[in-house]
Formats: structure tokens, sequence, C-alpha cells
């Protein structure tokens, strides 16, 4: 079992839409939870940080379930350009700064 | 402000050869990182520098060996490469979080 689980998708949705993305993790020692956003052939890049208490940036809202151990990416009123691979990423408590990436789940904004 | 710079950007090998990936940051971080990423598989952490004249091995070293130069660089050594370690390499620097990234070199071992 992977220690961070994303599905890959593609998720193919219209200009304006709202997408939601969803991860799970196993170790429930899990410390800090992020999303990055990855385009094409382009390094990572850290979309927003996950609040036990959610969490919206514009139109990008993150929610936090510790007891079910998953984490939520929401996007509204999508845009081409938010046509990117999302990456859910965890830090481990003891692990100091290491990050483990989901596989990313790619989306594609259609106009 | 450059962030973080990988050399090369792209790169060749035969099975055998040996080679240095190079990473520089400008940003003054204490925490240096060699990732890889493969189809399917999400990056993975190679070796990570937590402060300089440090290195840890992270979850997928075998076949790698790391040297964190100064502050500022942190170089990976494929000793003798294989076809199983062609991927995209990206080097990341943090203080804390995030991660900061360079823009990857992308291996090829025939």
């Amino acid at each position: 079992r992977k220690e961070v689980e994303q599905d890959p998708g593609p998720f193919n949705v219209p200009e304006g839409a709202t997408v939601a993305f969803n991860c799970t993790y196993s170790n429930s020692a899990s410390q800090s939870f992020f999303w990055y956003r990855q385009d094409c052939r382009k390094e990572p890049k850290l979309l927003m940080s996950v609040y036990s208490s959610g969490n919206e940036d514009g139109r990008f809202t993150a929610q936090l379930n510790r007891a079910s151990q998953y984490i939520s990416l929401l996007i509204r009123d999508s845009k081409l350009s938010d046509s990117a691979t999302y990456l859910c990423v965890v830090n481990y408590a003891g692990s100091a700064r290491q990050l483990t990436f989901g596989s990313g789940t790619q989306l594609t904004v259609l106009p | 402000n450059a962030g973080v710079t990988q050399t090369p950007k792209f790169q060749v090998l035969k099975t055998g050869q040996s080679m240095t990936l190079q990473c520089a940051q400008d940003m003054n971080h204490n925490s240096m990182y060699w990732y890889r990423q493969d189809p399917g598989m999400g990056l993975r952490l190679i070796y990570y520098s937590a402060s300089e004249g440090t290195t840890d091995k992270g979850e997928v070293p075998n076949g790698y060996n790391v040297s964190r130069l100064n502050k500022r660089e942190f170089s990976l050594r494929l000793e003798s490469a294989a076809p199983s370690q062609t991927s995209v390499y990206f080097c990341a620097s943090s203080v804390d979080q995030p991660q900061h990234f360079g823009d990857g070199t992308r291996l090829s071992i025939l």
C-alpha cells in the first residue's frame, strides 16, 4: 500500500466547473500536509498548505480529516490555467523536513 | 534570483558510465534534497542533507552517492549507471516548508 494515495485521473472538466481531488495517507503520525502543483515537464511548486480547520486561497479550498486520514482539494470556477497535475504531500512527525509525495492527479480544463 | 539551479538539464548515458548531477541554491537554505520522479510513482526521496556537512539516505538511495560540498551545493553521483536509473531528477532546498525545486535533469540510461 502506498503511503500517500491519490486518484490518478485524468479529470477532464469544462471551464467554470468545480472539481474535487481526494488523497488518503497511511501514517497516522503525519504532521503537515500540502498540495503541490506540477505543470507538464516542470518542477513541483507549492499550491497551498492544508490546516486542520480547513483553509481557502481564492478559488482553492483544502480540507483535512485526521480521523479518516483524508485530505481534499476543491477548485471552483476552473480556469484553463488550472490544467496541471496536483500532488498530495505529507510530512511525517519525526522525519525532519522530509516529504512523501502522492503520484498526483492530472487535471485538464477544457475550453 | 536564480533559486535552485540544476545542471545538466538533459543527459544520455550508457550502462556502466558514471556522472554527477549538480545542484546549487542561492536562498541560504540549510536543507537540500534529491528526488527522482518516475511515471505513476510520484517523487521519491533519494538522499537529503539537513545541514552543511550532513547527509542521510531517503527512500531509494541504492546506486547513488551524494556530497554536500558547502551550504549552496549538493551533488548526486551515479557511479555505475543502470537502465533502472532512467528518470527525471529534482533537487530541492528549504528552510522548513515549502521546498523549492530546481527544474529537473532528464536522465536516460541506455
